[in-house]
């Protein structure tokens, strides 16, 4: 079963809005990642969250967790066409095991 | 380095045949994973390696999939006989391993069974 779930499902904004999509997952984490797929292509890393930060930054990405909620979300702003995609989390369980289990994603379309 | 190295990119079979998917991860890397990917199911985790052992493949659907890593540049995913089911595309992702790391994924291979 999935450990992540993200949503909305879909998200379609104009450019040089912001676009935020959220992950809920349901075990004790160690870490939290985002990743961007473009149609056709494999996943790219965005950004790792570790479970004792809160927020994190990496150029227009913006990155929460609250593991209390067990969530994050992602904000991207100033969107631009160049950026949709689709974007996933990836969580890895506590378990002793360095598996990375994947969300069901978020299709960004970020109209020009 | 070029990236994790996946083989062929499409392939095309009928049912009932063996199909082998390749893939060559980044070097240095001591963890891969192979994923599948379809509309239905999403992103599933088949199975990972670690320092080329087997580590969990709880994910494998069942006894017509096996993977091998025979040495730390390589691993294959086999699937014997195929059936349609299991078109799909399948990625397989590489990483230094441990708790605090990235994958980095290859382009996938996209598998269509007849």
């Amino acid at each position: 079963s999935q450990q992540g779930e993200e949503d909305p499902q879909a998200l379609s904004i104009q450019e040089g809005e912001n676009a935020t999509m959220n992950c809920s997952y349901k075990t004790s984490i160690n870490n939290l990642q985002w990743y961007r797929q473009n149609s056709g292509r494999g996943l790219v890393h965005l950004i790792l969250i570790r479970s004792n930060e809160r927020e994190k930054h990496s150029g227009r990405l913006r990155v929460t967790l609250d593991t209390s909620k067990k969530s994050s979300s992602l904000l991207i702003t100033a969107s631009r066409a160049a950026d949709t995609a689709s974007y996933f989390c990836a969580t890895d369980a506590t378990s002793g095991t360095y598996k990375y289990i994947f969300g069901t994603g978020t299709r960004l379309k970020v109209l020009a | 380095d070029a990236g994790v190295i996946q083989s062929p990119r499409h392939e095309v079979t009928e049912m009932g045949q063996e199909v082998t998917l390749r893939c060559k991860p980044i070097s240095g890397h001591n963890s891969l994973f192979w994923y599948r990917q379809t509309m239905m199911r999403g992103l599933e985790l088949l199975i990972y390696f670690n320092n080329n052992v087997p580590i969990d493949d709880s994910g494998m659907p069942e006894d017509r999939f096996s993977a091998k890593m025979p040495n730390a540049s390589f691993s294959t995913l086999k699937i014997q006989p195929s059936e349609p089911r299991d078109s799909a595309v399948y990625f397989c992702a590489s990483s230094l391993g441990g708790l605090i790391t990235e994958a980095f994924f290859g382009q996938g291979t996209r598998l269509t069974v007849v």
